[in-house]
């Protein structure tokens, strides 16, 4: 079967980094996602990896090993408003998106 | 710009009850899906479609129909609602489903209740 493990909460300080792991065992892949959602509210886009190595975006970075079904969303310099769920999300062989159930990140002042 | 637009926010049915939501998007995706969001499990996609004319089934699609009569428009008709249908829904579209960074913008959602 297929499957996305992502560890159910984390916590960290205001200021500080944190990496949210994801790993995966999918029928093949054709990209991994990344989207942050608050609560309430809608999934919203942050990144999106097809290549191994690290896509960097402002404060956010994104990291992926296709040979270790592997990848890690790191946030640095954290703010209050980074607050919320962090979904990953991999598109299998038939284009076909798996969510993970996500992650909630809670950030402690 | 108003992206996707799903109607209503909030419902509460009884069983055996039908409704349907109400997903548009102005954006001339051709690609739209609804997922069903529940505690501790990840999106899992209802029904989807690749344009106009065209509807496919996902991961869970018993109790569900949609159509595709537009563009615009991707409907989702439950049909005879019972409890375990209690989820928040959410449309969402993108350009296509082929390969790229084709992403996904989501609906507001809609937090459905069954008695």
């Amino acid at each position: 079967g297929q499957n996305i493990d992502q560890p159910t909460e984390m916590t960290a300080t205001e200021g500080a980094i944190v990496q949210i792991n994801c790993t995966y065992q999918t029928s093949g892949f054709n990209g991994l996602f990344w989207y942050q959602q608050h609560a309430g509210e809608a999934p919203t886009f942050l990144s999106y990896n097809v290549l191994d190595g690290l896509e960097e975006k402002g404060r956010f970075s994104s990291f992926l090993s296709r040979s270790k079904g592997y990848s890690y969303l790191l946030l640095k310099e954290l703010q209050m408003k980074d607050s919320a769920s962090y979904l990953c999300a991999v598109r299998d062989s038939n284009y076909q998106l798996i969510w993970g159930a996500g992650t909630k990140l809670i950030i402690k002042p | 710009n108003a992206g996707v637009t799903q109607t209503p926010k909030f419902q509460v049915l009884k069983t055996g009850q039908s409704m349907t939501l109400q997903c548009a998007q102005d954006m001339n995706h051709e690609y739209m899906s609804w997922y069903r969001q529940d505690p501790g499990m990840g999106l899992r996609l209802i029904h989807y479609s690749v344009g106009a004319g065209i509807t496919d089934q996902g991961e869970v699609p018993n109790g569900y129909n949609v159509s595709r009569s537009t563009t615009e428009d991707f409907p989702l008709r439950l049909l005879s609602a019972a409890p375990s249908q209690t989820s928040v829904y959410f449309c969402a579209s993108s350009y296509s489903s082929g390969s790229g960074a084709n992403v996904l913008t989501f609906g507001a959602g809609s937090r459905l209740t069954v008695l």
